[in-house]
């Protein structure tokens, strides 16, 4: 099993529509967890940190579910500049800052 | 602030051959990065430096790739002899330092990465 999975996607979202995806992690001893964005051809860029209470950045909110250890990322009003892969990361402190990535879901979000 | 910088952009390279990509990381970091991303696959983590010491590379394939970090500075990661699944983009990351508000060292900054591609 990965350490860290997301489904590749690609999510057809119409430009306004809301999309959420999630990412799941293996190690239960992993403490802090982040959202990537990469847009194509370019590197990875940070997108937001997941708080255990949950976060929200403008129209991006982000969930932690420790209980069965995953994590989600939901888009409202999606833009069409909101088209990218989005990785999930996953850092376990106590391993030296180990930071996992997982495999990216892909959005696409179209007229 | 300068960001990470990376060279070369490209390279092209024949299977046997061997290559070597070079890094310089934001002024203060202290964790710089290597990670292997293959086309659709999410950064697959090769070493992590701590300053100068290596902190994580149990994914580095040792038989033919090795980095260093002189000075714990820049770093330098080098393949040899490429293989024709070493073709993937080789991205390095540097992180911070510790800050009494919130652990910033998590932050990522990534250089735009070496394109290889052996044939």
């Amino acid at each position: 099993r990965k350490e860290v999975e997301q489904d590749p996607g690609p999510f057809n979202v119409p430009e306004g529509a809301t999309v959420a995806f999630n990412c799941t992690y293996s190690n239960s001893a992993s403490q802090s967890f982040f959202w990537y964005r990469q847009d194509c051809r370019k590197e990875p860029k940070l997108l937001m940190s997941v708080y255990s209470s949950g976060n929200e950045d403008g129209r991006f909110t982000a969930q932690l579910n420790r209980a069965s250890q995953y994590i989600s990322l939901l888009i409202r009003d999606s833009k069409l500049s909101d088209s990218a892969t989005y990785l999930c990361v996953v850092n376990n402190r106590a391993a030296g800052n180990k930071l996992t990535f997982g495999g990216g879901t892909r959005v696409l979000v179209k007229p | 602030e300068a960001g990470v910088a990376q060279s070369p952009r490209y390279k092209i390279i024949e299977k046997r051959q061997s290559v070597a990509f070079w890094c310089n990381p934001i002024s203060g970091h202290a964790t710089l990065y290597w990670y292997q991303q293959i086309l659709g696959q999410g950064p697959k983590l090769l070493i992590q430096f701590q300053n100068n010491g290596v902190v994580d590379d149990s994914q580095l394939p040792k038989d033919r790739f090795s980095a260093e970090r002189l000075k714990g500075v820049d770093s330098t990661l080098k393949i040899q002899p490429a293989k024709l699944e070493d073709s993937a983009v080789y991205l390095c990351a540097s992180s911070g330092v510790r800050d009494r508000r919130f652990y910033r060292a998590e932050k990522l900054f990534f250089g735009s990465g070496t394109q290889l591609s052996v044939l």
